[in-house]
């Protein structure tokens, strides 16, 4: 079962114009969003997340909405760089369980087109 | 600060082999966690170590077992390896206090290939 579900595999965006990635969950446990960011032979790197509690985070050129109620988040880049070419991956946890298990989606390839 | 990392980078097996993986946690990391990535997907949570004992396992059979050190270095073990292992596998550590969010540093991986 597929908890955290990313439905682009793929997604070309103009440089400076806004990158838009969407990720659905189907857990209601989950109670915290995360978005990895993951270049060719390195591992996932953090990004930028967000608690249930809130419906907004905003880090610099990136901003992760969530709607709790349709379980869906998106991740917003803006304005996209040519360095934000990479594989994105929406991950959830639930604190709950008082470990950090992360169930991820199956990622997003981004590329930004100078 | 050294950042966590793994060892082999990359590494061919048989099936019916076993393989032990290691990794060296973020310094100041006390947990780590393995995952796996096969091709095409996300990384999959195998298993995370605190405090030395497992603290929480992911859908994976007994033969994947893990370790963690006094040092908070870690390795995975996996016995009667199956094609189907191959996969990227992903150490990550972080300092849980009990009240984490899932921040996680991850290493480069270990590129496992059973043929």
């Amino acid at each position: 079962d597929q908890q955290v579900k990313q439905n682009s595999p793929s997604l070309s965006v103009q440089e400076g114009r806004i990158s838009i990635l969407n990720c659905d969950y189907t857990n209601s446990m989950f109670d915290y969003f995360l978005w990895y960011k993951k270049y060719p032979a390195e591992g996932p790197t953090f990004l930028i997340s967000i608690s249930s509690i809130k419906d907004k985070n905003e880090d610099g050129r990136f901003t992760v909405f969530l709607n709790k109620s349709a379980k869906h988040l998106s991740l917003h880049i803006v304005p996209s760089q040519p360095g934000d070419s990479a594989v994105y991956f929406c991950a959830a946890s639930a604190l709950g369980f008082g470990n950090e298990k992360l169930t991820f989606g199956t990622g997003t390839r981004l590329t930004i087109i100078p | 600060e050294t950042g966590v990392t793994q060892s082999p980078t990359h590494l061919i097996k048989t099936r019916g082999q076993q393989v032990t993986l290691r990794c060296s946690s973020q310094s100041g990391h006390n947990t780590v966690s393995w995952y796996q990535q096969a091709l095409g997907q996300g990384p999959q949570f195998i298993f995370q170590y605190y405090r030395e004992e497992e603290n929480g396992r992911g859908n994976f059979p007994p033969r994947f077992s893990g370790l963690q050190f006094p040092n908070y270095s870690s390795e995975l073990n996996v016995n009667a390896l199956e094609l189907d292992d191959s996969a990227l596998y992903l150490c990550a550590s972080s300092l849980f206090s009990g009240s984490n969010t899932g921040e996680l540093f991850f290493g480069e991986g270990s590129r496992l290939t059973v043929l």
